[in-house]
C-alpha cells in the first residue's frame, strides 16, 4: 500500500541550528512528493513540491528537500533555524493517476529554542 | 486573490446531533477536496470533487457522512449522526484541475468536537 513515514513526531532544534525533518514514501510508481507546514489554528500552506524535475528543490522560507529514489526519501532542511519556524510540518505522496489526492504522513511537530 | 473560506471554524455538539460544514473554494478553481483532520495525525482524504461530480468518496463513511457540490462551486458537508471519534478538524482544499502536480489550497479548517 501506498504510504508515507515520517520520522520524529516532535524535533527541537536551537534558533539558528540546522533543522532536518525526515520522510519516507512507500511506493513501486514514481511519486510527487510535498511538503506542508500548518500554524496553530491555520490551514496548512505548501513549502515546496517534487514533481519529477530537479531532485533537489527548494521552497519558501529557506527551505529546500531533496528527492532520493534509491532511498525513497525526500528530507526537509533548513541551514538555520528561526523562531517562526516553529510549526507542524506534513509530508504528502501522490502520483500521476490518484486525481490529486493526497496521502499524509503523521506530521513532525518543530520547536525551536531561543 | 482570496483564498479558501470556510464557516464555522468552531463546533461544539453532542453524539447523535447533526451538523454541517461550508466550503468555498477559490475562484475557478475545479476540483475540491473535505480532508479529515484528527489530533495528532495527518489530514485524510474523505471526498474529492471535479466540478460538481464526486471523483472519490471512497474513505468518506456514507452511512453518516455526505456532502454535495451544487452548482460546482461551493460545497457542504453533513454529518448526522454524529460520533465521539468524528471529533476533528475538517478541511477544505481547491486545486485548479485534479492532477498531481497541481498545489492544493488549504482553508482555516473547522474544528468539530463532540461530547
Amino acid at each position: 500500500a501506498q504510504s508515507v513515514t515520517q520520522l520524529g513526531s516532535h524535533v527541537s532544534v536551537s534558533e539558528g541550528a540546522l533543522v532536518l525533518l525526515r520522510c519516507n514514501y512507500s511506493s513501486s510508481v514514481p511519486p510527487y512528493l510535498f511538503w506542508y507546514v500548518q500554524y496553530p489554528n491555520q490551514g496548512l500552506q505548501l513549502l515546496l513540491k517534487y514533481t519529477s524535475a530537479a531532485t533537489l528543490v527548494k521552497g519558501i522560507n529557506g527551505f529546500e528537500a531533496e528527492f532520493k529514489k534509491s532511498e525513497t526519501s525526500f528530507h526537509l532542511t533548513k541551514p538555520s533555524a528561526h523562531m517562526s519556524d516553529a510549526a507542524e510540518y506534513f509530508c504528502a505522496v501522490t502520483y500521476y493517476n490518484q486525481g490529486g489526492k493526497l496521502i499524509f504522513g503523521q506530521g513532525t511537530e518543530l520547536s525551536v529554542k531561543p | 486573490e482570496a483564498g479558501v473560506a470556510q464557516s464555522p471554524r468552531y463546533k461544539i455538539i453532542e453524539k447523535r446531533q447533526s451538523v454541517a460544514f461550508w466550503c468555498n473554494p477559490i475562484s475557478g478553481h475545479a476540483t475540491l477536496y473535505w480532508y479529515q483532520q484528527i489530533l495528532g495525525q495527518g489530514p485524510k482524504l474523505l471526498i474529492q470533487f471535479q466540478n460538481n461530480g464526486v471523483v472519490d468518496d471512497s474513505q468518506l463513511p456514507k452511512d453518516r457522512f455526505s456532502a454535495e457540490r451544487l452548482k460546482g462551486v461551493d460545497s457542504t458537508l453533513k454529518i448526522q449522526p454524529a460520533k465521539l471519534e468524528d471529533s476533528a478538524v475538517y478541511l477544505c482544499a481547491s486545486s485548479t484541475r485534479d492532477r498531481g502536480t497541481n498545489e492544493q489550497f488549504f482553508g482555516p479548517g473547522t474544528r468539530l468536537t463532540v461530547l
